[in-house]
């Protein structure tokens, strides 16, 4: 069992649509969260991290962390086709050291 | 452009050979890592170095890959014998820890993405 699991999609929406993004994880040892967006053939750039369990608002993005289901969501309100990317989950132990990422979610936001 | 740069973006190379990639961090970072991505999956994390030193490394880091931060700063990354199961895009992100040990943010370049034939 890989440590992240994230539904590689492909997820298609139409523009304004909220889009929900999820990830499951085994380690309950996981402290940290973080939501990446990646561009084809680009690097991975962070949208939202997020500390243990609860839940952080940035625009129209919204992150959920549920420890106790080993469960983590980005939701996307009033989605836009420049949010056509793949998102990438990634966690930290506390140790703080190595990022383990999901296979990432290829999301298509169609005009 | 203060970000993480990356050179060559792209290689194509023969199985067999050697190739090297480099990454230059974001100036006042102290901690430089590598990561493989291949199609359609996540980022895996190869190693990780805090100023020169090399303090962590993957199993996935095979004998035919080395990784040098020799001044603290540039990192390189090398691969001998290349084998066609090398192609992959090989990202380097940089971050500044902190001595509070809390979470420090890592920053990717944009890979560069290699191909052996």
């Amino acid at each position: 069992q890989k440590e992240v699991e994230q539904d590689p999609g492909p997820l298609s929406v139409p523009e304004g649509a909220i889009v929900s993004l999820n990830c499951t994880y085994s380690n309950s040892a996981f402290q940290y969260f973080m939501w990446y967006r990646q561009y084809s053939r680009k690097g991975p750039e962070l949208l939202m991290y997020t500390y243990s369990s609860g839940n952080k608002e940035d625009g129209r993005f919204t992150a959920q962390v549920d420890k106790s289901s080993k469960y983590i969501s980005l939701f996307i309100r009033d989605s836009q086709p420049s949010d056509s990317a793949t998102y990438l989950c990634a966690m930290i132990l506390n140790t703080g050291n190595q990022f383990y990422f999901g296979t990432g979610t290829s999301l298509t936001v169609i005009p | 452009d203060t970000g993480v740069s990356q050179d060559p973006r792209h290689k194509i190379t023969k199985r067999g050979q050697n190739v090297t990639f480099r990454c230059d961090p974001i100036s006042e970072h102290n901690r430089l890592y590598w990561y493989r991505q291949t199609l359609g999956q996540g980022p895996e994390f190869l190693t990780y170095f805090q100023n020169e030193a090399q303090l962590e490394k993957s199993r996935l880091l095979s004998d035919r890959f080395s990784a040098e931060r020799p001044k603290g700063s540039f990192s390189t990354l090398e691969i001998q014998r290349t084998e066609q199961g090398d192609s992959a895009m090989y990202l380097c992100a940089s971050s500044l820890a902190q001595s509070s040990g809390l979470y420090n943010e890592q920053f990717f370049g944009p890979g560069t993405r290699l191909t052996v034939l």
